[in-house]
């Protein structure tokens, strides 16, 4: 089981807002980094830190965190923007060890 | 360019063994702390391994602890990532992953993430 929890799947309009959150106790010393993953391809990183995009993408995706939960927002998604979405940290013990969420599947209707 | 190249994976029986490499190249490898990452078929991502730059601090998931050791040769700018007693269970694609860990003091809170990836290789055990 993953210490970091995510809603299996979550759907969106094209063009409309949508948030994807990931929980856990070491989201509480951690920022939560954000992994895009389309079917047959290596994640990439959207997101990491308080708020931060690599260089190439696009300023649709957004990032906050709040206590024990991080939060992926994508504000106008596109069709491109259908994937998995895979939330990490640290694990909650302090023994160092990374643990990723069990990713959202996000469909763009 | 910044690059990471798996390569290594293949078939294995069950109880046999198989040693994954990482190539990097475009950044300082030895300055890097790297992982290495998991995907089961129609699953997610899996943390298992991950190893400091200078070698001193390596940790395993509990899931490979005591059959995988990874290893890493700076001068070769190469990650390694030797699996021992394979099970069925080992069956993904495995991803070597840069990471980067950082301490924002004035807000109490680490940065960590993995901000580049390789393509990666497939492990299959099957008898």
């Amino acid at each position: 089981s993953s210490e970091l929890t995510q809603d299996p799947a979550v759907s969106v309009a094209l063009g409309q807002t949508v948030r994807i959150t990931c929980q856990g106790d070491s989201l509480r010393s951690y920022y939560a980094s954000w992994y895009q993953q389309k079917p047959g391809q290596a994640p990439i990183l959207v997101i990491y830190g308080k708020n931060n995009r690599p260089s190439g993408i696009p300023d649709r995706f957004s990032g906050s965190s709040s206590g024990n939960t991080a939060s992926l927002t994508i504000t106008g998604a596109q069709a491109e923007d259908e994937a998995d979405y895979y939330c990490n940290s640290r694990d909650s013990s302090g023994s160092h060890l990374g643990v990723f969420g069990g990713g959202t599947k996000l469909t763009v209707l | 360019e910044v690059q990471l190249v798996e390569s290594g994976g293949g078939l294995v029986k069950p109880g046999g063994s198989l040693r994954l490499s990482c190539a990097a190249s475009g950044f300082t490898f030895s300055s890097y702390s790297m992982n290495w990452v998991r995907q089961a078929p129609g699953k997610g991502l899996e943390w298992v391994s991950s190893i400091s730059s200078s070698s001193s601090y390596i940790h395993y998931a509990d899931s490979v602890k005591g059959r995988f050791t990874i290893s890493r040769d700076n001068a070769k700018n190469s990650l390694y990532l030797q699996m021992n007693s394979l099970r069925v269970e080992d069956t993904a694609v495995y991803y070597c992953a840069r990471e980067v860990q950082y301490y924002d003091i004035l807000i109490g809170t680490y940065y960590y993430y993995m901000d580049v990836w390789g393509k990666g290789t497939t492990v299959t055990v099957s008898s």
